[in-house]
């Protein structure tokens, strides 16, 4: 199994902040990776794939980057909104695995 | 709109069985291949099965092989999760999602709401 290895596993910054998260994969994942929004007591929420595509009506301010084995997710401009979980996630193959998950807060 | 609504959880005793269903709504179901991930209280995410579009075959994590069966009605636009032989550390969210497209499988694009399955004695 590829294990995702995601890092910090908290962080606290203002708002308006630049936050950025990363993603290790154990072997070459090309660009087979995902990120999820995830607030308390809700589903996960689908905002980038392919390492750095951004779905559909998410906002500009999240961007993804990397392939291979090391990959970035960056929050550009930290809104009051976006405190929640995130969590990568490889589909290079089944099964698909998760990074343990990034709690962000608002300093 | 596209959407994914759960039913099925509750409280089982080890050892019972339980059956969950997602009822989807706003696209075409028969062509799109369908997950189950789930979520330990507290803990993060762990992807648990998938089923292609066409419910040709149907993959499984380890932790529930041979006691968990993912299964699909593409006539009534209906997924379902088999839950056998529960344990207690199969006590979780059980979430529903899918595929974002048909030639790559595992980007999870929509999601259900959840349903909680907890597993005592």
């Amino acid at each position: 199994d590829i294990q995702m290895t995601q890092s910090p596993s908290s962080l606290s910054a203002s708002v308006g902040d630049r936050v950025t998260i990363t993603c290790q994969a154990s072997q070459d994942i090309s660009n087979f990776l995902n990120w999820y929004q995830q607030k308390p007591g809700k589903a996960p929420k689908f905002l980038i794939y392919d390492a750095s595509d951004l779905e559909t009506g998410v906002p500009s301010r999240f961007s993804g980057s990397g392939s291979g084995t090391h990959f970035t997710f960056t929050i550009s401009n930290l809104q009051p909104e976006d405190v929640a979980t995130y969590y990568c996630q490889q589909y290079h193959n089944l099964p698909l695995t998760f990074g343990g998950g990034t709690k962000v807060e608002i300093k | 709109q596209v959407q994914l609504v759960q039913s099925g959880g509750g409280v089982v005793q080890p050892g019972m069985s339980l059956r969950l269903s997602c009822a989807a709504s706003g696209f075409t179901f028969s062509s799109y291949g369908m997950h189950w991930v789930r979520q330990a209280p507290g803990k993060g995410l762990e992807w648990v099965s998938q089923i292609p579009f066409d419910g040709s075959n149907q993959y499984y994590a380890d932790s529930v092989q041979g006691r968990f069966t993912i299964s699909r009605d593409n006539s009534e636009n209906t997924l379902f999760l088999q839950l056998n032989s529960l344990r207690v550390e199969d006590t979780a969210v059980y979430y529903c999602a899918k595929d974002q497209v048909r030639r790559k499988t595992g980007a999870l694009d929509i999601w259900g709401q959840g349903a909680m399955v907890t597993v005592s004695s």
